[in-house]
């Protein structure tokens, strides 16, 4: 089992460029979750999907879309990329209720 | 919303020493889990604990659902156990899971 993957690992973007953050998971989770860590602080939630199918806004979800492609797949979209959104962004499965199991991080630097 | 708060903030220990972090919260809640995050960023389950007391190794976790804290014991400490210990809450209701800031944890050799 590769668990949670995400890609890519690092990105650089410019102000106003788009971009779509993947993640995949092969444990079968029926919830998956998007969150941003910020240099010093905790994780806050972006969108979690509780099912394939239904998405759902967390704290934190202005300029940000979801799609939760299949059961394994749940992509972060990013339409139109702002400073403020430079990040650690961090995909996370669990079975309908137990622990969160992360994907390793994919650091966005946005210019 | 709720509010999850972590103490102490920061946390150096000589290797060997033991350690208790704790965690509040404001509200009821489905599940508590505790997290360790590494030097090199990697996010680490420990424990899925909800309520009661849970033993790995060095480390055990109990939680006081009624009294809304939850503590993480960490023994013998070790270099190793090095990096950030986050709690994470999910109130009653949702999945909208709440991270405290972290206990930030140096164990010196």
């Amino acid at each position: 089992n590769a668990g949670v993957t995400q890609t890519p690992k690092f990105q650089v973007l410019k102000t106003g460029q788009s971009m779509t953050l993947q993640c995949a998971q092969d444990m079968n989770h029926n919830s998956m979750y998007w969150y941003r860590q910020d240099p010093g602080m905790g994780l806050r939630l972006i969108y979690y999907s509780a099912s394939e199918g239904t998405t759902d806004k967390g704290e934190v979800p202005n300029g940000y879309n979801v799609s939760r492609l299949n059961k394994r797949e749940f992509s972060l979209r990013l339409e139109s990329a702002a400073p403020s959104q430079t990040s650690v962004y961090f995909c996370a499965s669990t079975p309908r209720t137990g622990t969160q199991y992360f994907g390793p991080g994919t650091r966005l630097l946005v210019l | 919303g709720i509010q999850v708060e972590q103490s102490p903030p920061d946390l150096i220990l000589q290797e060997g020493a033991n350690s208790t972090l704790r965690c509040n919260f404001s509200d009821s809640v489905n599940n508590l889990q505790w997290f360790h995050q590494n030097p090199w960023g990697q996010l680490i389950n420990l424990f899925y604990i909800p309520s009661g007391t849970k033993q790995n190794g060095r480390l055990s976790a109990t939680t006081v659902a009624t009294e809304r804290y939850s503590l993480l014991y960490i023994s013998s400490s070790q270099t190793t156990d090095s990096g950030v210990y986050f709690c994470a809450v999910e109130p009653t209701g949702g999945f909208k899971t709440i991270f405290g800031a972290g206990t930030r944890l140096f164990v010196k050799a």
